[in-house]
């Protein structure tokens, strides 16, 4: 079984730009999830979707992150104008439904790495 | 959501158990304990969970104590490659569950 695939792996722009990173998780799942990852802190959840609709975007700063997913399978996650305090691993991950259920879990992938200079 | 309590790091010397603690005295009867490692420079991953009953898969054991409060990750065997940060997590009920980090135990093993 193919994990979730993440890019790009490493991205290095200047504040005030614009970056994207996509990700494909595992099929057949319908939860997605995006988390951000600052350098010696836990992930923190960014948005999560339940096929294409979003079901937690509570901690997203709505202002310049955006994130969509089409058709329920791909995602994107974008920020614009991009500011120094975002330089972090940004994680894509997914699962098969809600967690708890037996046998259930969620499966991460490797990351994207941006630095913002 | 229920907090839980790691210590910031521990060592283990290669070949003996690792036993890796975590406190969650306010958990709720519905909610489950997950343990997650996330090596250097890779995402997340994920080891065990339980709700009441210990737990054990070719990675670990998980041994949750008869009042749920507390929880002891087991790697029977530890090696190197199994440096990494472990985090455990009390999984966040309601309607969407999702996993909210803490700072975890960063984990050592020693030749």
């Amino acid at each position: 079984e193919a994990g979730v695939a993440q890019s790009p792996r490493y991205k290095i722009i200047e504040k005030r730009q614009s970056v994207a990173f996509w990700c494909n998780p595992i099929s057949g799942h319908a939860t997605l999830y995006w988390y951000q990852q600052i350098l010696g802190q836990g992930p923190k959840l960014l948005i999560q979707f339940q096929n294409n609709g979003v079901v937690d975007d509570s901690q997203l700063p709505k202002d310049r992150f955006s994130a969509e997913r089409l058709k329920g399978v791909d995602s994107t996650l974008k920020i614009q104008p991009a500011k120094l305090e975002d330089s972090a691993v940004y994680l894509c991950a997914s699962s098969r439904w809600y967690l708890g259920s037996s046998g259930n879990t969620i499966y991460f992938g490797e990351g994207s790495w941006l630095t913002v200079v | 959501d229920a907090k839980t309590t790691q210590p910031t790091s521990m060592d283990c010397a290669e070949g003996r158990a690792a036993n890796l603690p975590c406190n969650h005295s306010t958990i709720s009867g519905n909610e489950y304990v997950y343990w997650y490692r996330q090596i250097h420079s890779q995402g997340p991953q994920y080891i065990i969970h339980g709700l009441k009953n210990n737990e054990t898969n070719e990675m670990a054991s998980l041994i949750i104590t008869e009042d749920r409060k507390s929880s002891t990750l087991i790697l029977p065997h530890a090696t190197l490659r199994d440096t990494a940060v472990y985090y455990c997590i009390v999984l966040s009920g309601g309607s969407n569950y999702k996993l909210t980090f803490g700072k975890g135990t960063l984990l050592t093993v020693n030749p």
